[in-house]
């Protein structure tokens, strides 16, 4: 079974510039999340879709971010314009409804670093 | 109260001996704890997790413990060795909340 997928796995960009990542859960997941990753700190949680619908945005800066996931399978995070803050990992993570818990599988993210 | 607080920080431990992590929690909400490890360059995976029906899991070398009266849990890896470094995350969630809040992550360095 293959993973969540992630690209591009580095990313270095000038402050100002746009940025967007993107992400393929794994097959038949339909919660995805996409979490930021400061250096030494644990995931952070920034917007969780069920399906298309985003229904948890309540952590995504949302004059600079935004998300979609608009057939409910691939998802792509962007920033714009970046700031010398936004540097971090941003990891997807992906899960499957029927699981109680929902089990939450990682992605390898991607590492944005804004100069 | 949404915080889950993770100690040490970085951990030095000698091949074969016992590598412990701590986690506590204020939210008595939660009632699943999940235990990440994650390797440079790789995201979080799933290595253990425990409901607060039990008071200890084991899966081969690594075991939860779990106090609920105390509102804390740890990470015990038993005979620990090289390829177990790497940094681990404890994390904490309500049912139906799908929502992992994770500790700061330690840092755990075996020697051989």
């Amino acid at each position: 079974e293959a993973g969540v997928v992630q690209s591009p796995r580095y990313k270095i960009i000038e402050k100002k510039q746009p940025v967007a990542f993107w992400c393929n859960p794994i097959s038949g997941h339909n919660t995805l999340y996409w979490y930021r990753q400061n250096l030494g700190q644990g995931p952070e949680l920034l917007i969780r879709y069920e399906n298309e619908e985003a229904v948890d945005d309540s952590q995504l800066p949302k004059d600079r971010f935004s998300a979609e996931r608009l057939k409910g399978v691939d998802s792509t995070l962007k920033i714009q314009p970046a700031e010398l803050g936004d540097s971090a990992v941003y990891l997807c993570a992906s899960s499957f409804d029927g699981d109680s818990y929902n089990e939450q599988f990682f992605g390898p993210g991607t590492r944005l670093t804004v100069l | 109260q949404q915080q889950v607080k993770q100690s040490p920080q970085s951990l030095i431990v000698q091949k074969g001996g016992i590598s412990i992590i701590n986690c506590a929690y204020e939210n008595t909400a939660f009632d699943y704890f999940p235990w990440y490890q994650q390797f440079p360059g790789k995201g979080p995976a799933l290595l253990i997790a425990i409901r607060p029906d039990v008071s200890e899991k084991k899966e081969g070398r690594f075991t939860i413990s779990f106090n609920k009266s105390a509102k804390q849990f740890s990470l015990h890896i038993m005979d620990s060795q090289p390829g177990d470094s790497a940094t681990y995350f404890c994390a904490a969630s309500a049912l139906g909340t799908y929502k992992y809040i994770f500790g700061t992550g330690t840092r755990l360095k075996v020697l051989a």
